[in-house]
């Protein structure tokens, strides 16, 4: 597509249901990443792939978080049985790989409110 | 650590210039990034810098100096469309593909 797509916009969740985010790349575009961005801070690192191999997972808060990239383009951020502290807007990333700068082209995010 | 350091806030006038800083540990350096976000929306790319010197274009210019661990984003003849947050994000070597953020300096551009 023409930018990074993510879906939904808006999730609203009961604690303790599990939600899937998902994320549309960039066609092409090698690395995706996933990120957690709470209002008035950057950016705070979870995890991200090239092509459908998860090379870093470090920033994973938890084991309810998990993320996968099956055919190397779109992927999907699950978290399991949520509770209100994961309330925060969830951005994702990519980068095509062969670019020399390595710019980081963001989706709109989806927020995920937790009640 | 791998702290990124820059203002919290920052407030100017219409037509002025102004400077954000940025400061974060030298070690394993590669690559230093602004990026751009209004309120709500997503962080868009403003320039990169991996060696020594200032890369200037349009309004905006980066500096960076790798010994002194230190970058600034430079804005000039401001515009109320620059107000934002100003992201200033670090890639270290090893882990290239991983950046590390600061917390973004938020400037309002007043009349």
């Amino acid at each position: 597509g023409a930018g990074v797509s993510q879906s939904p916009r808006y999730k609203v969740t009961k604690r303790g249901q599990d939600v899937a985010l998902r994320c549309d790349p960039i066609s092409g575009h090698v690395s995706l990443y996933w990120y957690r961005q709470a209002l008035g801070q950057g950016p705070e690192f979870l995890t991200y792939f090239n092509y459908e191999a998860q090379q870093d997972k470090s920033g994973l808060p938890n084991d309810r978080f998990s993320a996968e990239r099956p055919e190397g383009s779109i992927s999907t951020l699950t978290i399991q049985r949520t509770e209100q502290r994961d309330s925060a807007m969830y951005r994702c990333a990519s980068i095509d790989g062969r670019g020399a700068a390595g710019e980081l082209f963001f989706g709109e995010g989806s927020r995920l409110t937790v009640l | 650590g791998q702290n990124i350091d820059q203002p919290t806030e920052m407030t100017a006038t219409e037509g002025a210039i102004v400077q954000i800083n940025c400061t974060y540990q030298t070690s394993g350096f590669n690559g230093l990034f602004w990026y751009q976000q209004h309120a709500g929306e997503a962080p868009t790319f403003l320039s990169y810098n991996v060696l020594d010197g200032l890369e200037e274009k349009g309004r905006f210019s980066s500096f960076l100096s790798r010994s002194k661990g230190y970058s600034y984003l430079l804005l000039k003849e401001l515009q109320m469309k620059d107000s934002a947050s100003y992201l200033c994000a670090v890639r270290y070597a090893g882990n290239n593909r991983k950046l590390i953020w600061g917390l973004g300096t938020s400037l309002a551009v007043n009349p």
